[in-house]
């Protein structure tokens, strides 16, 4: 069946200017999570869904980050004014619910580059 | 805050031989544990998944355990292939919160 993807795959915008990444998880998973990933450092957590429950919304890094997730399913990462130490892979994953019995699965993520 | 770590960064090993890698947490206050391969460019695949009341779980050429109270777990690789070159990374899902904790990874390199 199909996974997690996301879109775009390679985002390269300038300094100053707002993204959108875009992340549809895999039907029925209820969970959605939101991850970074920067060069050598480890995954960093941004901000975590569950059904209609008001997200977790502890990690992301400013108010610069925002998301949203539609109808309990597609969801959209927007950074605002983007700068340079936001150039990343972003990479969302999705479990089958938020009781963490089950496994998350990944997106192949986008690659934003800040300019 | 939970802390992960796995050893090491990277490793390369001869086709055929049988290999560990390590991770470790701080808190031993989990919910499950998470292995997962990452390919260049590529997002992360699963690869076991241990609930913290459990001690190993297997997949093929896979067996990962999980001490708890010492705050370790390992994958074990039997035979390795080129393959499974790759970058392995272990996830922590501690009792508390919302995210899970990820280690840096260790970059494996299989050798023809």
């Amino acid at each position: 069946g199909a996974g997690v993807s996301q879109s775009p795959s390679n985002k390269v915008t300038e300094k100053g200017k707002d993204v959108e990444l875009r992340c549809d998880p895999i039907s029925g998973h209820t969970a959605l999570y939101w991850y970074r990933q920067s060069l050598g450092q480890g995954l960093e957590f941004l901000i975590y869904f569950q059904g209609n429950s008001a997200p977790d919304k502890s990690g992301l890094p400013s108010d610069r980050f925002s998301a949203e997730r539609t109808g309990g399913s597609v969801s959209t990462l927007t950074i605002q004014r983007t700068q340079q130490e936001d150039s990343a892979v972003y990479l969302c994953a999705s479990s089958l619910d938020g009781t963490r019995a089950y496994e998350q699965y990944f997106g192949p993520g986008t690659r934003l580059t800040v300019t | 805050k939970q802390e992960v770590t796995q050893i090491p960064a990277a490793l390369s090993v001869p086709e055929g031989e049988n290999l560990v890698l390590n991770c470790s947490f701080t808190d031993s206050a989990i919910y499950n544990l998470q292995w997962f391969r990452q390919d260049p460019g590529k997002g992360l695949t699963s690869l076991l998944l241990i609930q913290s009341s459990q001690r190993e779980q297997t997949s093929g050429r896979l067996n990962a355990s999980l001490d708890k109270s010492s705050g370790r777990s390992t994958l074990y690789i039997a035979a390795s292939q080129p393959g499974d070159s790759a970058t392995y990374l272990c996830a922590v899902d501690p009792n508390t919160g919302n995210q899970f904790y990820f280690g840096t990874g260790t970059s494996l390199t299989v050798i023809p």
